[in-house]
């Protein structure tokens, strides 16, 4: 089914430690984002990309590096974890103009 | 600044007891309301873009309205499937996307 993959599903890392979280779109989407989501708060907008080639920063962007590798793929490294990132994490594409978004599954991080 | 509200934060109803779900809005400029529906676990689904005042869409049980301060969610005679929570974004001139917080419906048989 075409749309949205993240991986892994779930992880649990120490403090310090590094990993990138990986997205896959193949709806052709020139836009893509990482979101965090926190009980009682709204979706964050951590990074974001309009193209391939180009990212921008969102709301909450510290701690967090991205790479748009190609059209289809957006990384998301978090260089050194601490325990608020402990968040679930999700990727999303749309294609240009106003349009809803196409959401991954998500990522479930804890960060001990 | 941007600011998204949704009301309320949960609501539990009975099968058939129609309601609606309310999102307010404060942004520079709207230039699209959206509407998604999120399973526990999964990731928002889209179900609606509403672009001006006035207007309204549906699908199945819900229908979504849209004022120059206020988007609501109407349901109607609602099934335990449609339990989930309900979030809605509003992206302003800017291109900047906010999110409200949801709502967590519950349905009773």
């Amino acid at each position: 089914n075409a749309g949205v993959t993240q991986t892994p599903k779930f992880q649990v890392l120490k403090t310090g430690q590094s990993m990138t979280l990986q997205c896959a779109q193949d709806m052709n989407h020139n836009s893509m984002y990482w979101y965090r989501q926190d009980p009682g708060m709204g979706l964050r907008l951590i990074y974001y990309s309009a193209s391939e080639g180009t990212t921008d920063k969102g709301e909450v962007p510290n701690g967090y590096n991205v790479s748009r590798l190609n059209k289809r793929e957006f990384s998301l490294r978090l260089e050194s974890a601490a325990p608020s990132q402990t968040s679930v994490y999700f990727c999303a594409s749309s294609p240009e103009g106003i349009y809803g978004y196409t959401f991954g599954s998500g990522t479930r991080l804890t960060v001990v | 600044e941007d600011q998204v509200t949704q009301s309320p934060e949960a609501l539990r109803l009975q099968e058939g007891e129609s309601s609606s779900l309310n999102c307010s809005y404060t942004v520079s400029g709207l230039r699209g309301l959206f509407w998604y529906r999120q399973d526990p676990g999964k990731g928002p689904e889209f179900l609606f873009t509403l672009y001006s005042a006035g207007e309204e869409k549906e699908k199945e049980r819900l229908k979504a309205t849209l004022t120059k301060k206020e988007s609501f969610l109407h349901i109607t005679a609602p099934k335990p499937e449609d339990s989930a929570t309900y979030l809605c974004a509003a992206e302003d001139n800017n291109n900047d996307m906010r999110f409200g917080a949801g709502t967590r419906l519950t349905v009773k048989p």
